[in-house]
């Protein structure tokens, strides 16, 4: 099946620092990234839409310049955390949708990164 | 409340069958899943529904889906130790999809 790969799996960093999580399609082309947050015992968040060649949409209360989001080509997105700060601790977890799917799932038909766990000391 | 919700946990004996529920608010989805995330992996499509359909069976997996309700729920049968992970119950609101908190089975020997 599809495979979409997370870098780093876990990153420790100093308050005040800037993180970058990159996401990979391995074996497909990907025009849409999406990135979620996890908090403990809480559903994924989806924080934004990542589009190939434009900018991001990012969901209401997810901030622009805090969450920089680039998706440079089919196979990567990236997402930094800039200025991060211990709230910012969370699991991020991206996943992808094939490009030109047949749509009979519907929107659901994404293929998950195993997420990135970010502590923010 | 939330948009989509589900128990945490459930604990089932190995070879009997779990059922998972899950309730939701938006009466506009048309697609309902459910996902597995096993632990160290990314969560995986299992099966979904479409909403003009009450029930889907693949194999051990069965869905069910009482659109009136607004309940969905996803019954494993005969459960084995590899079933256990987390289940996550998703709905579509346009072409955003909404995820529950997850039910983590927990596989009693």
């Amino acid at each position: 099946g599809a495979v979409v790969s997370q870098h780093p799996s876990w990153v420790i960093c100093k308050s005040g620092t800037s993180v970058k999580i990159e996401c990979r399609s391995l074996d497909f082309q990907a025009t849409t990234m999406f990135w979620y947050r996890q908090f403990p015992k809480q559903s994924l968040m989806l924080m934004a839409t990542s589009n190939e060649g434009s900018k991001a949409t990012y969901e209401q209360g997810v901030e622009k310049d805090k969450f920089l989001i680039n998706h440079a080509s089919l196979t990567l997105s990236t997402l930094t955390v800039t200025s991060a700060h211990p709230e910012d601790s969370s699991f991020y977890i991206c996943s992808a949708s094939p490009a030109g799917t047949s749509g009979l799932m519907g929107p659901g038909e994404l293929f998950f990164g195993e997420g990135s766990r970010l502590t923010v000391l | 409340g939330e948009d989509v919700e589900q128990s945490l946990f459930l604990s089932v004996r190995e070879g009997d069958s779990s059922v998972i529920n899950c309730t939701y608010t938006d009466s506009s989805s048309t697609y309902l899943y459910w996902y597995k995330q096993e632990p160290g992996a990314g969560l995986q499509l299992l099966t979904y529904i479409f909403s003009n359909m009450d029930m889907k069976q693949d194999q051990r997996l069965t869905v069910l889906l009482n659109k009136k309700d607004k309940h969905l729920s996803l019954r494993i049968a005969d459960t084995q130790t590899g079933d256990s992970a987390i289940y996550f119950c998703a709905v579509n609101r346009d072409d955003k999809i909404i995820f529950g908190k997850g039910t983590r089975l927990h596989i009693l020997p």
